[in-house]
């Protein structure tokens, strides 16, 4: 069974950049069929797509976030990573990872997600 | 971007109740929608795929139906543990978004 498990400082000071990892288990970040995605959920509100990779290095982002962000894959690790530059209050929220499988066009698998916080 | 509007945002109904949530897109999508419930505290979960399929695993209690810009979920005879928030999720083009959620509470 696939698990996603991601990972984070919890508490970021404004202007300093968030780095996040999201390792997988029971499975290969390598699936041809698998494009590995960050979404996040700000307290009370819905879900935000943010960024995806293709292990093959096939990314991208959302266009509001484009110039602060950057998702990178660690193939030998099985890890994805993602980082936020310039944070301010509005960056704070829960970040999920998320498997995208062209299998079902959706997102089958998710992490716990981790929580963090912007503030100084 | 395609945005996503549900309906209704909250949603109160009994234990064996029948409930239905819509899902309308701001352009058509065909059939790249799909439902994701989240319990409290917990992340999504992938519920259906493609507007009609159901995920492995999931209750057949739940359906989904819809096609183009319209799309429906429906959850018969409630149980306690399908109090949560549903979200959609279109599929169709870059980005993908999401619905703003369903909330549904126990009556």
């Amino acid at each position: 069974q696939v698990q996603l498990q991601e990972s984070g400082p919890g508490l970021v000071k404004p202007s300093e950049t968030l780095s996040l990892t999201c390792t997988v288990s029971g499975g290969s970040v390598s699936g041809n069929n698998y494009y590995w995605n960050w979404i996040r959920q700000p307290p009370g509100k819905g879900l935000e797509w943010i960024a995806y990779i293709h292990y093959s290095g096939d990314t991208n982002y959302i266009a509001s976030l484009k110039s602060r962000v950057n998702i990178s894959i660690d193939t030998s690790k099985n890890q994805i990573s993602l980082k936020l530059s310039s944070v301010t209050a509005a960056d704070t929220a829960i970040y999920y990872c998320a498997r995208d499988s062209s299998s079902f066009d959706a997102f089958d698998m998710w992490g716990q997600g981790t929580r963090v916080i912007v503030s100084s | 971007d395609i945005q996503m509007t549900q309906t209704p945002s909250s949603l109160s109904a009994f234990v064996g109740d029948r409930v239905t949530i819509t899902c309308r897109a701001s352009q058509t999508i065909s059939k790249h929608l799909n439902w994701y419930l989240q319990k409290p505290g917990k992340a999504p979960s992938l519920l259906i795929y493609a507007a009609s399929n159901l995920q492995s695993g999931v209750s057949p209690r739940f359906s989904g139906s819809g096609s183009g810009a319209e799309f429906t979920l429906t959850i018969n005879s409630l149980q306690p543990e399908d109090f949560a928030t549903y979200f959609c999720q279109q599929s169709y083009s870059f980005p993908s978004t999401f619905g703003q959620g369903t909330s549904l509470e126990i009556k």
